[in-house]
């Protein structure tokens, strides 16, 4: 059964700080993985997308990590903002081609404090 | 990147009626999604919005209960038929441009049933 899991469920961190969010997946075919940030109220917004080739995507202070041998990734954040509490889902694309499916993930909640 | 604008962005309805959700691309799109989010969940998606001819739903959801239209690239339109307090649920329109395979989503309709 192709499922994507995420941890934390969720995370308070002090602003200025890094912190790693971990997203396990077990879906074939593999496609491609996704960060999405979504924040409260809103819909998902792109952070980066990985294919099987790619090891690390960076946007900004965010960059991300993927493993396909252990089919892990990672998105890390650095100095940390306000700005950045949202919920981050780790999004897995399986099958090929322009109807492949989105398999989501539950997310990690962010909370930046001051 | 396409923006995605949904209408209304909110709602409370009365059991047993019908909401219409509009949503309006930008741009054209290969392929237009629409999903449900229900509090602190994953999204789910409902069904594939194919231009000119029948929605493709996922399991679990049905015409009768969800019909969809999409009679253009660029439009969408999603109707809660129906409605029970468990259709209350963040309702997102997404989509997907075939050359990048980049997914877009709207802001969601957040809708209450009471």
């Amino acid at each position: 059964k192709n499922q994507v899991e995420q941890s934390p469920q969720s995370l308070i961190i002090l602003e200025g700080k890094n912190c790693t969010l971990q997203c396990n997946y077990t879906v074939s075919p593999f496609s491609n993985l996704r960060w999405y940030k979504q924040d409260t109220g809103r819909g998902p917004v792109s952070l980066t997308i990985m294919t099987f080739s790619e090891n690390t995507k960076s946007n900004g202070r965010y960059t991300a990590t993927l493993d396909a041998d252990t089919k892990q990734s990672s998105l890390h954040i650095t100095a940390s903002q306000l700005s950045d509490s949202a919920s981050y889902i780790c999004v897995v694309s399986a099958g090929g081609g322009a109807t492949n499916k989105l398999i989501f993930g539950t997310g990690t909640l962010l909370a930046v404090q001051p | 990147s396409a923006v995605i604008s949904q209408k209304p962005s909110r709602d409370i309805c009365q059991r047993g009626t019908s909401l219409t959700i509009q949503c309006q691309v930008d741009s054209q799109v290969t392929m237009m999604f629409w999903y449900r989010q229900q509090p602190g969940q994953s999204l789910t998606l409902i069904a594939t919005a194919n231009q000119g001819s029948e929605a493709t739903y996922e399991s679990g959801f049905v015409i009768d209960k969800f019909p969809i239209s999409r009679p253009n690239l660029t439009f969408s339109t999603l109707t809660v038929s129906n409605m029970s307090p468990e259709d209350s649920s963040i309702y997102l329109c997404s989509g997907r441009d075939g050359s990048y395979n980049e997914q877009f989503f709207g802001p969601g309709t957040r809708l209450t049933v009471l």
